[in-house]
């Protein structure tokens, strides 16, 4: 089964406005981390946000937030007032407690913003 | 500070052929990652080093694959043969010592393999 599930392809976002980057995860340990990254063209992979799975608050970065909803086992990140710089290809990705050495990665949303 | 480089960028073989990808991870970082995202899926696990040890290879998809990593510095990743489904981007990364849930993998910006 996927650990993680991105159901979004692509996304297109007007600049200054809001956007909300989907993010569902499989796991039956308890204590997990959930983290996103985001890959500009230039191909490097940039870490944005961590929750962890006993965190009792929403992590925040700046413009970016991560609504974690544990119930539902999603954690989606949301990125306010985009700017033409967060057009990229952003990732979703969880590490487990019992093998925290592994990330397990979604398939990826493919951000536009538009001017 | 340098982050994770990787060499080449991208490399186009022919079936058959051998490639040889390279990994520089942070310095003084113990780990090491591989991992590999085929065209439109999600990035897979390949395996992990601490220094020189191969910690965990569960994700090596067979044994045309082999990972080195010589005196717990840079790493590399041959695949030989290569076939048609080896093609996709090959990432690398590095974290410290100390690895726990939180602890931030450093990423380097991938080979992009391509198999004709």
């Amino acid at each position: 089964a996927q650990k993680i599930t991105q159901t979004q392809p692509g996304m297109f976002v007007q600049e200054k406005e809001a956007v909300t980057l989907d993010c569902t995860y499989d796991t039956s340990d308890p204590s997990y981390g959930l983290f996103w990254y985001k890959q500009p063209s230039s191909g490097e992979m940039i870490f944005l946000i961590y929750q962890g799975s006993y965190d009792q608050q929403n992590a925040t970065e700046g413009r970016y937030s991560l609504n974690f909803q544990k119930a539902r086992k999603s954690a989606n990140l949301v990125i306010s007032a985009s700017q033409l710089g967060d057009s990229a290809m952003y990732f979703c990705a969880m590490r487990e407690g019992w093998n925290f050495n592994k990330f397990y990665f979604g398939s990826g949303t493919k951000l536009n913003v538009k001017p | 500070e340098a982050g994770v480089t990787q060499f080449p960028s991208h490399s186009v073989i022919e079936k058959g052929q051998t490639v040889t990808l390279r990994c520089d991870p942070i310095s003084g970082h113990d780990n090491l990652y591989w991992y590999r995202r085929v065209m439109g899926k999600e990035i897979k696990f390949l395996l992990h080093f601490v220094k020189e040890s191969k910690q965990d290879e569960s994700g090596m998809p067979n044994n045309r694959f082999l990972a080195e990593r010589t005196g717990g510095t840079y790493s590399t990743l041959k695949v030989q043969p290569a076939e048609l489904e080896d093609s996709g981007v090959y990432f690398c990364a590095s974290s410290q010592e100390s690895d726990g849930l939180n602890t931030e993998a450093f990423f380097g910006q991938g080979t992009r393999l391509t198999v004709v």
